[in-house]
């Protein structure tokens, strides 16, 4: 099967720009995450879908982030504006919801984002 | 809130030696996970781990979940360069969410 995909891989941008990513998620998966990936740390949930539903955003920064799954398939996440802390790499990962590797995450290659 | 901590932060291994990663959580997890991220690559599954005092194998990788659901370790025998890369531990509290921890970055000298 096909894996999760990302783009862009990489993005350099101004502090105060604004950014968007795109994720498509493996066919068929439910559950789909976004996470941030700062040099030398593990990743850091941002948001979780069900569907088209959040399940857990208390991670997000609300006040510059912003992610939508339109018809519980793609989604985007968005920065606006951008600071310099969020230079980071940022992975989204889907999960079936059924079946005996229910809870294995498949992740996508993830974007690189350069703040400067 | 939850905490995941792994240790050692750095590992160097000489080809064809052992060592061992450990995880701890702050709170009883309904599981954990391990992932292995290869330089510039994303992470990959390795395995989940569930019951109290569960231990798998793979091929000469051997996982532990401790009896109070709270640690897990990683144990690698006759390492190889192919073994290079980020391990992470990452817990679960129900409903598909997980906890990474910072991860055990390994370094194989041949």
């Amino acid at each position: 099967e096909a894996g999760v995909a990302q783009s862009p891989r990489y993005k350099i941008i101004e502090k105060r720009q604004s950014v968007a990513f795109w994720c498509n998620p493996i066919s068929g998966h439910a559950t789909l995450y976004w996470y941030q990936q700062i040099l030398g740390q593990g990743p850091k949930l941002l948001i979780q879908f069900q569907n088209n539903g959040v399940v857990d955003d208390s991670q997000l920064p609300k006040d510059r982030f912003s992610a939508e799954r339109l018809k519980g398939v793609d989604s985007t996440l968005k920065i606006q504006p951008a600071k310099l802390e969020d230079s980071a790499v940022y992975l989204c990962a889907s999960r079936r919801t059924s079946g005996s590797s229910y809870n294995e995450q498949f992740f996508g290659p993830g974007t690189r984002l350069t703040v400067l | 809130g939850q905490q995941v901590m792994q240790i050692p932060q750095y590992q160097h291994v000489q080809e064809g030696e052992d060592f061992t990663t450990y995880c701890n959580s702050s709170t009883t997890l309904s599981n954990i996970q391990w992932y292995k991220q290869r330089p510039g690559g994303h992470p990959v599954f390795l395995i989940q781990l569930v019951k109290s005092g569960e231990v798998k194998k793979q091929k000469r990788l051997t996982f532990q979940f401790g009896e109070a659901k709270k640690n897990s370790s990683l144990h690698i025998t006759a390492t190889q360069t192919t073994d290079v890369g980020t391990y992470f531990c990452a817990g679960a509290r129900g409903w598909g969410k997980l906890q990474f921890g910072a991860g055990t970055q390994v370094v194989v000298t041949p």
